[in-house]
C-alpha cells in the first residue's frame, strides 16, 4: 500500500516564476492538507481540500492556491515566487470517515527559490 | 488565537529519559499528537491523546492535560536514533493541525 506519495523531490526556482507542486494521497483518503516548513521551523498549515473544494486555509497570501482532482490527488501552485517562499512543502492525507485522526505526511518537496 | 510551545532544543544521553514539554492555546481543540520528525524527512506519527492523562506506547509516552492546556512526550532508554526534531501539533477537530516550532533533540553516547 502505497503511501503519500509527491513530487517532484527538489525544485529551483527563480523569483517572480510559478510552481506547481503535486500529491497522491494514501489509499483510502480523501482529504489533503498542504503545509509549509521552513528550515528549523514547524509546519505550517496552508489549506485543505476535500471534495474538490477548499475547506481551510490558514494565513498564505492568493499567490498560493490549490486543486483537488476526482481521485483525490491535489497541487499546490505558487505565483510570483519570493525568496522566502523557500521551504520544504509538505502533503498529508487524512480519511473523513471512520476512527483514524491521524494525518499521513509525504516525504515533501524541497522549494528553493534564487 | 493559535499558540504552541515547545522548547527549542534539548540534549540527553543515551540510555536516560527525556521528557519534552509542550503548552498550546487554540481556539479549537479535539486532541494532540506528537510526530518525529529526522532532518530532511517527513513528520511521522508518535502518538494522540484526546483524554486527558497518560498513554503508553513502547518507549514512548505522552502526556495530556486538556484544563491546564499542557502535554508532554516521554522518551525513555535513549538511543541514538532518536536524535530528531520532535513536533507538537494540535488537532483542530481534523480541520487542520497547528504544529509547534519543534524540539531538536540530541542524544550524546
Amino acid at each position: 500500500d502505497a503511501g503519500v506519495t509527491q513530487s517532484p523531490t527538489h525544485l529551483i526556482k527563480t523569483r517572480g516564476q510559478q510552481v506547481t507542486l503535486r500529491c497522491s494521497p494514501k489509499s483510502g483518503h480523501d482529504t489533503v492538507s498542504w503545509y509549509q516548513q521552513a528550515l528549523g521551523q514547524g509546519p505550517q498549515f496552508i489549506f485543505q481540500y476535500y471534495e474538490e473544494e477548499e475547506r481551510q486555509r490558514g494565513n498564505f497570501p492568493d499567490r498560493f492556491s490549490g486543486h483537488q482532482f476526482p481521485n483525490y490527488s491535489s497541487e499546490l501552485n505558487v505565483n510570483a515566487l519570493l525568496l522566502g517562499d523557500s521551504a520544504l512543502y509538505l502533503c498529508a492525507s487524512s480519511p473523513t470517515q471512520g476512527t483514524e485522526y491521524e494525518q499521513y505526511f509525504g516525504p515533501g518537496t524541497r522549494l528553493t527559490v534564487t | 488565537g493559535q499558540n504552541i510551545d515547545q522548547p527549542t532544543e534539548m540534549t540527553a544521553t543515551e540510555g536516560a529519559i527525556v521528557q519534552i514539554n509542550c503548552t498550546y492555546q487554540t481556539s479549537g481543540f479535539n486532541g494532540l499528537f506528537w510526530y518525529q520528525q529526522h532532518a530532511g524527512e517527513a513528520p511521522t506519527f508518535l502518538s494522540y491523546n484526546v483524554l486527558d492523562g497518560l498513554e503508553e506506547k513502547g518507549r514512548f509516552s505522552s502526556f495530556l492535560s486538556r484544563s491546564k492546556g499542557y502535554s508532554y512526550l516521554l522518551l525513555k532508554e535513549l538511543q541514538m536514533k532518536d536524535s530528531a526534531s520532535y513536533l507538537c501539533a494540535a488537532d483542530n477537530y481534523g480541520q487542520n493541525f497547528v504544529f509547534g516550532p519543534g524540539t531538536r533533540l540530541s542524544v550524546l553516547p
